[in-house]
C-alpha cells in the first residue's frame, strides 16, 4: 500500500512539535471534505471531516480547518509522534456523491 | 470485525496474462469501492458499487477492466488482458451507505506486470 514518494511534498517535524498539513481545494460547491491518513504498506485510514457549513472540528490532537474562501484545508496534530510518519490525504465531495483525493503530503516525524 | 479484506496481497503475472483481485467489504456496509494508487496518477476510483449494482464505472480505464460484485460480501475486479502499465497498488473499501460515508480501505494488492 505505499504509495507515492518521489513527487509528494514532503513534511518533516520534530517530535513533540505541532505539524500542519495544508491541501487546497478546486470545488466551490465541495461540501464535505476528508482527511485520510496512509501507513507505508496500509490503505488509507479515515482521521476526520468535516462539512462546509462548519469551519474547524476536533478530535483527538487533531484539528482541521477549512477556510472557504479560498478553498484551503488544514490539519493539525498536536504533539506529533513518530507514529504520525505517513502520507496524509484530502478529499473531498464535490457533489454526485464522487470524493476526489489529493495528490498527498508525507509527513516526517524526526525523534 | 476484520475489516476489508483483499485478496491476493501481491500479484506477479507476465503481459497478457488474466488477473483477478478479490475483496470482502465490511459486514452490513452497502457501498464498495474500487481504487488504484500509482507514483504518477495517486489515489483514483475506478468503480463503486451500492448495494451490489454499479452506480459509477467512469474511472475504469477501458475495457480490459471488468468489476462485479455477485453479492453483498464479495467482489472482484479483473484484469484481461493485463499490461505492464496496469502495475500499481488496487485498493477495496466500502462504506455503510456511500461515498462520502467513511470508507474502510483494504491493505491493498501490489499487482506487478512483467
Amino acid at each position: 500500500g505505499e504509495s507515492v514518494g518521489l513527487h509528494l511534498p514532503t513534511l518533516s517535524v520534530q517530535e513533540g512539535d505541532n505539524s500542519i498539513i495544508n491541501c487546497a481545494y478546486s470545488n466551490s460547491a465541495s461540501d464535505y471534505f476528508i482527511w485520510y491518513k496512509q501507513e507505508s504498506g496500509k490503505g488509507p485510514q479515515f482521521i476526520i471531516d468535516i462539512r462546509s457549513n462548519m469551519d474547524k472540528r476536533q478530535g483527538q490532537r487533531v484539528t482541521v480547518l477549512l477556510n472557504k474562501t479560498v478553498k484551503h484545508l488544514s490539519l493539525q496534530i498536536a504533539a506529533t509522534q513518530p507514529g504520525d510518519s505517513a502520507v496524509y490525504f484530502c478529499a473531498e465531495d464535490g457533489g454526485y456523491q464522487k470524493v476526489t483525493f489529493g495528490t498527498g503530503t508525507k509527513l516526517q516525524v524526526i525523534p | 470485525d476484520a475489516g476489508v479484506i483483499q485478496s491476493p496481497r501481491h500479484e506477479v503475472t507476465e503481459m497478457g496474462q488474466e488477473v483477478t483481485l478479490r475483496c470482502k467489504p465490511i459486514s452490513g456496509h452497502n457501498s464498495l469501492f474500487w481504487y488504484r494508487q500509482t507514483m504518477m496518477r495517486g489515489l483514483e476510483l475506478l468503480i463503486y458499487f451500492n448495494n451490489n449494482v454499479p452506480i459509477d464505472d467512469s474511472g475504469m480505464p477501458e475495457d480490459r477492466f471488468s468489476a462485479k460484485m455477485p453479492n453483498a460480501s464479495f467482489s472482484t475486479l479483473k484484469i484481461q488482458p493485463s499490461e505492464p502499465r496496469d502495475s500499481a497498488v488496487y485498493f477495496c473499501a466500502s462504506s455503510l451507505v456511500g461515498p462520502t460515508d467513511t470508507q474502510y480501505f483494504g491493505p491493498g494488492t501490489r499487482l506487478t506486470v512483467l
